[in-house]
């Protein structure tokens, strides 16, 4: 079946400019994750979605930073004046994992969106 | 809270053996391991929940001392695929993200 699709898999924009990038997880997943990963470094995490809600937002850096996932199943994160700190991968992975479990279990990653800011 | 990995980067020849460890200052839930290749997205190759449990995919095991917090990945006879990045990520109890450490490069040479 199809894996995490994330949209797009680059984007180049100039510093102070707003930012969507687009993720769709593997059918049934409830979980959803977002992650920044720069050059050298592990993936950070930044969200974690069950469902509709964020279970857990305390990874986002700041107040520029929003995602939602108002289905269930496609998310976007959102980037407001975009600073050049912001350019790196932006991960997103998905789960089977269900509302009270203890773990996250497997998680599948997307392709990641390469963001270059200017 | 984020894992510390030892060493940072291990280089290789075909059919070595690796060691790559992974230890938290907290009481760890469970302990994820993924392998990145270059410009590709982390893929999974287990996860070890707390009990000390040890695990084998192949030539690839590791292992949880849930009372020292700490995770290790042994690959034996590796192989050139095997190169990569290695990535623990940790959860504690109650918590409701996993945290990855900062990787380990490993490099097999033929």
């Amino acid at each position: 079946g199809a894996g995490v699709s994330q949209t797009p898999s680059n984007k180049v924009t100039e510093k102070g400019k707003y930012v969507e990038l687009r993720c769709d997880p593997i059918s049934g997943h409830t979980a959803l994750y977002w992650y920044r990963q720069s050059l050298g470094q592990g993936p950070e995490f930044l969200i974690y979605f069950q469902g509709t809600g964020a279970a857990d937002d305390s990874g986002l850096p700041n107040d520029r930073f929003f995602a939602v996932r108002p289905e269930g199943s496609v998310s976007t994160l959102k980037i407001q004046r975009t600073e050049r700190g912001d350019s790196a991968v932006y991960l997103c992975a998905s789960s089977l994992r269900r509302r009270g479990q203890g773990g996250s279990g497997e998680l599948f990653f997307g392709e990641g969106s390469r963001l270059t800011v200017l | 809270q984020q894992p510390v990995q030892s060493p940072q980067a291990v280089i290789l020849r075909e059919g070595e053996d690796a060691v790559i460890n992974c230890s938290s200052s907290k009481a760890l839930y469970s302990v994820h391991w993924y392998r990145q290749k270059h410009g590709e997205a982390p893929v999974f190759l287990m996860i070890l929940l707390k009990g000390g449990e040890q695990k084998g995919h192949e030539k690839i095991s590791a292992s949880f001392n849930e009372k020292k917090q700490q995770s290790s990945l042994y690959l034996t006879a590796s192989q050139l695929s095997y190169s990569g990045t290695y990535f623990c990520g940790t959860e504690i109890q109650g918590a409701q993200k996993l945290v990855f450490g900062q990787g380990t490069r490993l490099t097999i040479n033929p």
